[in-house]
C-alpha cells in the first residue's frame, strides 16, 4: 500500500538546538517533496520544495534533504526558537489519476515544540 | 497582501442539510484546490482545478459533494444533503502550478460542524 508517514508524536526540543522531523513514504515515487508549516487555526504555509533529483536545500535556518532510495526526506530547523512551533507537514509530488500533472498529496504532520 | 479568503469561517448546521462553501483564488493564479482535514485523515484532496475546469475529484464523494468554479474569482464546495460525518475544516487553496514549484498559497479554512 502508498503510504506518506510522519511522526504523530510531538516533537520536544530547547530553544537553541536543531530539529529535525522525518518524512518517509512508500510505493511512491514523487516528482517533488515540499514542506509546510502550519498553526493551530490557519492554513498551511509553504516553506521549501526540493526536486527528486535535488539531495538537499536551504533557506535561512532551515534544511531539506531528499534521498529517493531510502525514501525519506528530512526537515532540519537550526538554532530552533519558540516562536517555530507548529505542525509541520511534507508533501509529496505524485501525478493525477488523469495523467499529466503532479499535485501535492500530503502527510499527516508532526508538531514540533520549541521550548524557551 | 495578496491571501486566498473563504467564507464563511464557521459554520454549524444540522443533518440533511446543504452546506456551501466559497473560496476568492489569489488573482491570477491558475490552479485552485479543495481540501478536507480531519484528526484522523490528515489533509485529503476533493478537488483540483486548473484554469477553472476540474482535472481532478476522485477524493470527493460524488453522490453528496460538488466543486465548481464558475469564474475564475469564486470557487465552490458543496454538500447535499450533509451528514456528521462531514465535520471538518475545509481548505481551498490556489497556486500558478508548476512555474513556482507548485508552491499552494491556502486559506484560513471553513470549520464546518454538522449536527
Amino acid at each position: 500500500s502508498q503510504k506518506i508517514e510522519q511522526n504523530s508524536e510531538a516533537l520536544n526540543i530547547q530553544e537553541g538546538k536543531t530539529a529535525t522531523l522525518t518524512c518517509n513514504y512508500t510505493n511512491y515515487s514523487p516528482a517533488y517533496l515540499q514542506w509546510y508549516r502550519q498553526d493551530p487555526g490557519r492554513g498551511p504555509v509553504f516553506l521549501l520544495l526540493i526536486r527528486e533529483n535535488e539531495k538537499e536545500k536551504r533557506k535561512e535556518r532551515l534544511k531539506v534533504t531528499f534521498d529517493t532510495t531510502l525514501k525519506q526526506s528530512l526537515f532540519h530547523i537550526t538554532a530552533s526558537q519558540p516562536a517555530d512551533s507548529a505542525t509541520y507537514l511534507c508533501a509529496l509530488g505524485l501525478p493525477l489519476k488523469s495523467g499529466g500533472s503532479y499535485i501535492p498529496t500530503f502527510g499527516r504532520g508532526t508538531s514540533l515544540i520549541v521550548h524557551p | 497582501d495578496a491571501r486566498v479568503t473563504q467564507t464563511p469561517r464557521h459554520k454549524v448546521t444540522e443533518m440533511g442539510q446543504e452546506v456551501t462553501m466559497r473560496c476568492q483564488p489569489i488573482l491570477g493564479h491558475n490552479t485552485v484546490f479543495w481540501y478536507r482535514q480531519t484528526m484522523m485523515q490528515g489533509l485529503e484532496l476533493l478537488a483540483y482545478f486548473r484554469n477553472r475546469a476540474p482535472l481532478d475529484d476522485s477524493g470527493m464523494p460524488k453522490d453528496r459533494f460538488s466543486a465548481e468554479m464558475p469564474d475564475a474569482t469564486l470557487a465552490t464546495l458543496k454538500i447535499q444533503p450533509s451528514e456528521p460525518r462531514d465535520s471538518a475544516v475545509y481548505f481551498c487553496a490556489s497556486g500558478l502550478g508548476l512555474r513556482s514549484n507548485n508552491e499552494q498559497f491556502f486559506g484560513p479554512g471553513t470549520r464546518l460542524t454538522v449536527l
